[in-house]
């Protein structure tokens, strides 16, 4: 049972250009989440979807586009990647409230 | 809207007792989380505490005051692996986890 899983670990983008960040889940649940952490700092959500179809913005969702056509597959578009994007990109799964997160591994990325 | 305070460092001795304190303000109350985080790595869950009171798992406990806004984990007989980051963090009804700013926790032997 892999659980979240995300792809690339690390990353480092020019400005300007573009990336997608991947995260797939096997456990079946409608609930994902993308949050981004700043070293030192907790996380933030940027995009989160009840279910394959649904997304909505979260705190930070400024510079990033998702998508869910499944309800495995959650995928991140960073666009015109800034210096400011630089950080820990998390992506996380959950079957309801009392069942809290899984999360993935992380993408560390660093624009330059 | 959901706001979550928590120390951000503390220091204690290998084998002691160190408690973790967390203040939160939300519109509805669905319940509290405590995730651990260890350097470089994802969270992991600890506890999610809905009732008030104190609930123990191991050397780790989690204690819940709902008309104080009001939440501390303790951790027992603290080991060097203990060392990590701890976030305090509360769903709101669209399950959407608000996280606090975490507090680093230091171990010294």
């Amino acid at each position: 049972n892999a659980g979240v899983t995300q792809t690339p670990k690390f990353r480092i983008l020019k400005i300007g250009q573009s990336m997608t960040l991947q995260c797939t889940q096997d456990m079946n649940h409608n609930y994902m989440y993308w949050y981004r952490q700043d070293p030192g700092m907790g996380l933030k959500l940027i995009y989160y979807s009840v279910g394959a179809g649904i997304t909505d913005k979260g705190e930070v969702p400024n510079g990033y586009n998702v998508s869910r056509s499944t309800t495995e597959d959650f995928p991140l578009r960073l666009e015109l990647a800034a210096p400011s994007q630089t950080s820990v990109y998390f992506c996380a799964s959950s079957s309801g409230t009392a069942y809290g997160y899984t999360f993935g591994s992380g993408t560390r990325l660093t624009v330059v | 809207g959901q706001n979550i305070d928590q120390p951000t460092e503390m220091t204690a001795t290998e084998g002691a007792i160190v408690q973790i304190n967390c203040t939160y303000q939300t519109s509805g109350f669905n319940g509290l989380f405590w995730y651990q985080q260890h350097a470089g790595e994802a969270p992991t869950f600890l506890s999610y505490n809905v009732l008030d009171g104190l609930e123990e798992k191991g050397r780790f406990s989690s204690f819940l005051s709902r008309s104080k806004g009001y939440s501390y984990l303790l951790l027992k007989e603290l080991q060097m692996k203990d060392s990590a980051s701890y976030l305090c963090a509360a769903p709101n009804a669209g399950n959407m986890l608000t996280f606090g700013g975490g507090t680093r926790l230091m171990v010294k032997p």
